[in-house]
């Protein structure tokens, strides 16, 4: 079985500081795993997407998250945050059931201040 | 990646009533899915729909409370039925496709509130 593990629910951090945004993972297999955003009031948008190409994998608006298999993380990161950046991340797993079904974390809410 | 849109974007309805949501996608699309995210939550996964095929539904959700229709690779529609203040959620459709049939590209969603 599958599951994905956001490790806090709010990240509070001030603009111009580095961003981490936690995820560990669960998985029988290697898995396809995804971040994506949403800010208030829209829909979802992908920032970056793990297979196995490479560890590292960077995403838009500066965002990068690098897998680890041996600590089944795939943690979230940007060197200097912005306040457009304050909004809801999940971290996805893709479910391996079929039909691509894909499994959310609980999601991060980052508060940027000024 | 496909552009896709709903409508509507919001509405609050009366319990015991229906409402009917439109997904629009502005290619051709194997998979279609739905999800509902209850305030303040993440996303669920109502059901699939693959087009030409009865959609599959996730545990605890039911045909009866959330048909759906899939007529062709561009569109879906996802009905809430006889609903009831707990339905009020964020509901979205999603896609996949194409070469890369592991990615899904989000609507924008609809806000429903049922009082």
């Amino acid at each position: 079985a599958q599951s994905v593990t956001q490790l806090d629910s709010h990240v509070s951090v001030s603009e111009g500081t580095p961003v981490l945004l936690r995820c560990n993972y669960s998985s029988s297999y290697s898995p396809s795993l995804f971040w994506y955003v949403q800010h208030p009031n829209k829909g979802l948008q992908l920032l970056l997407k793990y297979t196995s190409a490479a560890t590292l994998v960077k995403g838009i608006n500066g965002f990068e998250a690098e897998f680890k298999k041996s600590e089944t993380s795939f943690h979230l990161t940007k060197p200097s945050a912005h306040m457009s950046d304050a909004a809801e991340y999940f971290c996805v797993v893709s479910a391996n059931t079929g039909f691509q079904k894909l499994l959310f974390g609980t999601g991060t809410r980052l508060l940027v201040s000024p | 990646s496909a552009v896709i849109s709903q409508k509507p974007s919001r509405d609050i309805c009366q319990r015991g009533t229906s409402l009917t949501i439109q997904c629009q996608v502005d290619s051709q699309v194997t998979m279609m899915f739905w999800y509902r995210q209850q305030p303040g939550q993440s996303l669920t996964l109502i059901a699939t729909a693959n087009q030409g095929s009865e959609a599959t539904y996730e545990s605890g959700f039911v045909i009866d409370k959330f048909p759906i229709s899939r007529p062709n690779l561009t569109f879906s529609t996802l009905t809430v039925s006889n609903m009831s203040p707990e339905d009020s959620s964020i509901y979205l459709c999603s896609v996949s496709g194409g070469e890369d049939t592991d990615t899904q590209y989000f609507g924008p969603g609809t806000r429903l509130t049922v009082l």
